[in-house]
């Protein structure tokens, strides 16, 4: 295990809905990270969150948002949904933020189909 | 721009043979390249790292500069190996880092 929480594992939404998808990070870890996992695209990084603050952001959709909060939680809010948002989307955490140095310790991922 | 190719998307292979999965990358500073690896119904984790020059349940991988390769090899292929593989690159854009995937590759062993 770990130590990365994801939830929920599955959700089932009707397009045009909104969901929100929590990450717990390993205790101690300051940095979070997104990933979305999908067959076409394979693991594409979406955002990455130091202590609160943005660090890095990739292939996010305008749609998408997240946030970390004061207790290191994250969340990734998906808006507006379409049948290609359907994906796995996993959290990451490391300690420092670092990802070339830190080892990156991943979650199980939230499944989400958008029907 | 950075971009990390994986060109197979499926590698069956039988039990003892050796195995190769191919990774390409191209990016514009000095590279630094691991492996993930995700079992079935498990997390992804990282399985080695091209700093550390390691074997990791009997894999390695070489960084070769000339030919921007960082092929994961094992010599002989255990059932167990079968998962879908990640090969992953390092990344600094504009003071941000990051970590870039390939596509990936599911490894098949067959006994």
């Amino acid at each position: 295990d770990s130590g990365v929480t994801q939830t929920p594992k599955h959700l089932i939404t009707a397009t045009g809905q909104r969901v929100t998808l929590r990450c717990s990070p390993r205790s101690g870890d300051l940095s979070v990270y997104w990933y979305q996992q999908s067959l076409d695209q394979g693991l594409q990084f979406l955002i990455q969150y130091y202590n609160g603050e943005e660090r890095a952001k990739g292939n996010i959709l305008e749609r998408f948002s997240a946030q970390q909060f004061p207790d290191l939680h994250s969340e990734l809010n998906l808006s507006s949904l379409e049948l290609g948002d359907s994906a796995l989307y996993f959290c990451a955490s490391s300690p420092r933020g670092q990802a070339g140095r830190d080892t990156i310790y991943f979650g199980e991922g939230s499944w989400l189909t958008v029907v | 721009a950075q971009r990390v190719t994986q060109p197979e998307k499926l590698l069956s292979v039988f039990k003892g043979a050796p195995v190769e999965l191919k990774c390409n990358y191209s990016y514009s500073g000095s590279p630094e390249l691991f492996w993930y690896v995700q079992y079935s119904r498990q997390r992804l984790q990282l399985l080695l790292r091209h700093i550390s020059r390691e074997s990791i349940k009997g894999f390695t991988a070489d960084l070769n500069k000339g030919e921007t390769s960082f092929h994961l090899k094992k010599p002989f292929a255990q059932e167990e190996d079968s998962a879908m593989y990640y090969c992953a690159l390092f990344s600094v854009l504009q003071g941000a880092q990051k970590l870039v995937f390939g596509q990936g590759t599911r490894l098949t062993i067959n006994p």
